[in-house]
């Protein structure tokens, strides 16, 4: 079974500072990577996805950018956090034969 | 565009109850995930689905691909239930927009049980 990790699970950062989420995955190889962020009142919504090392695709415009330097790595990045990035930063995968979705733990951004 | 849209927002209910959460989506889809979030924030994958009806202990989810129409139910509910219960789907590649497969989601339903 896979297991997904991210860190910091809670991250408290002031206005126009970097940003720098890790997401490694454990139990598989090459899966699909995602990053959805959840704002406050809102659903989740997909922001990256990428099939493969290297290779990122971009859902919505935003202040945001990921990268997949290794297969099992994703990372989310900003070069200076706005107030509306704050919210909540799930990555996931999808691996297998059957399409099945795992969820890390989740990290809580809140921009001051 | 896809919506998925569910109901009810908010449920409170007695111990014991029986729930429904309803889900509705607007274009085609290959799969349809129910998901389980915690108040830390922590999602679980509680099925996904295709077609027909699973069943995991006391929770049971429908999906009718015809009418665009799913359903997650849960038998004697119980305050550990008490979470946010969100509806997500795999859209068919035709309108995925090239998402690989990222999951499209609703608002989710705020569910609590009480003793």
């Amino acid at each position: 079974s896979q297991t997904i990790h991210q860190w910091p699970a809670t991250l408290v950062q002031p206005v126009g500072s970097p940003l720098s989420l890790e997401c490694t995955v454990e139990g598989t190889s090459n899966p699909n990577l995602y990053w959805y962020r959840q704002a406050a009142g809102r659903g989740l919504q997909l922001l990256f996805y990428s099939v493969g090392i290297g290779q990122i695709s971009s859902e919505v415009p935003q202040n945001l950018s990921a990268s997949r330097p290794q297969d099992r790595q994703f990372i989310l990045s900003s070069k200076k956090l706005l107030l509306s990035d704050s919210g909540f930063y799930l990555c996931a995968s999808l691996t297998g034969t059957y399409n099945e979705q795992f969820f890390g733990p989740g990290t809580r951004l809140t921009v001051l | 565009k896809n919506e998925v849209e569910q109901s009810p927002q908010n449920l409170t209910a007695q111990e014991g109850e029986f729930i429904t959460i309803n889900c509705s989506y607007s274009v085609g889809i290959s799969a349809l995930h129910w998901l389980q979030q915690h108040p830390g924030g922590g999602i679980v994958s509680l099925f996904m689905l295709s077609s027909g009806k699973k069943k995991h202990g006391r929770l049971i989810a429908t999906i009718n691909i015809q009418e665009k129409h799913s359903s997650l139910h849960i038998t004697a509910s119980h305050p550990r239930d008490s979470a946010v219960y969100i509806c997500a789907v795999t859209l068919q590649s035709m309108y995925s927009g090239g998402g690989a497969d990222g999951l499209t989601f609703g608002k989710g339903t705020h569910l609590i049980i009480q003793p």
